[in-house]
């Protein structure tokens, strides 16, 4: 079975600071994985996903995140946050054949500080 | 525009009433989900299908049931088994293969 585990329910950055937040995964297979954010009553929408072809991932609105095998991590970061950041953001795993449905981690709520 | 759309965005039942959640997608995705969405819980699954006339129970099915009938089309029941309905509730949809879903914008239903 694939599960996702997000540190940390709540983080709170400075408007300028870097964002990290963080994401550790469980998977018996190569696993996909996929970067999520969720603005207040909207639906999800993909920042980023890993498929095994590069371990250092970019997405949209300036963010990345960096597959590390050995650490079964997949961290999200942005070098300097603004404040239309502030979202839900929620990491999920899937089996390499998507197949079976993504597994997502409970969610961290980001809230940035001008 | 193709993309996946949820009504009514927000639904309210009374005690012992089943509800019907639409989803619909114009993304020619075979496969749908729907998802619960609860504070601090994350996504849980719900009931899922990957094509048409077949569906799988997800971790927390009972008291809700789906159909399948079309290729553009997953509504999702609430029947009056569901003891804490109150939720926001998510459907996504995506091609074959790996490609991350798309969601909906959500339906979210409070019982009165």
């Amino acid at each position: 079975a694939q599960s996702v585990t997000q540190l940390g329910s709540h983080v709170s950055v400075s408007e300028g600071a870097l964002v990290l937040l963080r994401c550790n995964y469980s998977s018996s297979v190569p696993p996909y994985l996929f970067w999520y954010v969720q603005y207040p009553n909207q639906g999800l929408q993909l920042l980023l996903k890993y498929t095994s072809a590069a371990t250092l991932v970019k997405g949209i609105n300036g963010f990345e995140a960096e597959f590390k095998k050995s650490e079964t991590s997949f961290h999200l970061t942005k070098p300097s946050a603004h404040m239309s950041d502030a979202a839900e953001y929620f990491c999920a795993v899937s089996e390499w054949s998507g197949n079976t449905p993504l597994v997502f981690g409970k969610g961290t709520r980001l809230s940035v500080i001008a | 525009d193709g993309g996946i759309t949820q009504s009514p965005k927000y639904l309210f039942r009374k005690e012992g009433q089943n509800v019907t959640l639409s989803c619909e997608q114009n993304l020619n995705h075979d496969a749908m989900y729907w998802y619960r969405q609860d504070p601090g819980q994350g996504l849980r699954l719900i009931y899922y299908s990957q094509i048409v006339n077949d569906f799988q129970k997800g971790d927390i099915a009972e008291g809700y049931s789906v159909s399948r009938e079309k290729k553009e089309s997953f509504p999702l029941t609430v029947t009056s088994a569901q003891k804490n309905p109150t939720a926001f509730y998510l459907c996504a949809s995506t091609r074959q293969g790996n490609y991350g879903y798309t969601f909906g914008s959500g339906t979210r239903l409070t019982v009165v």
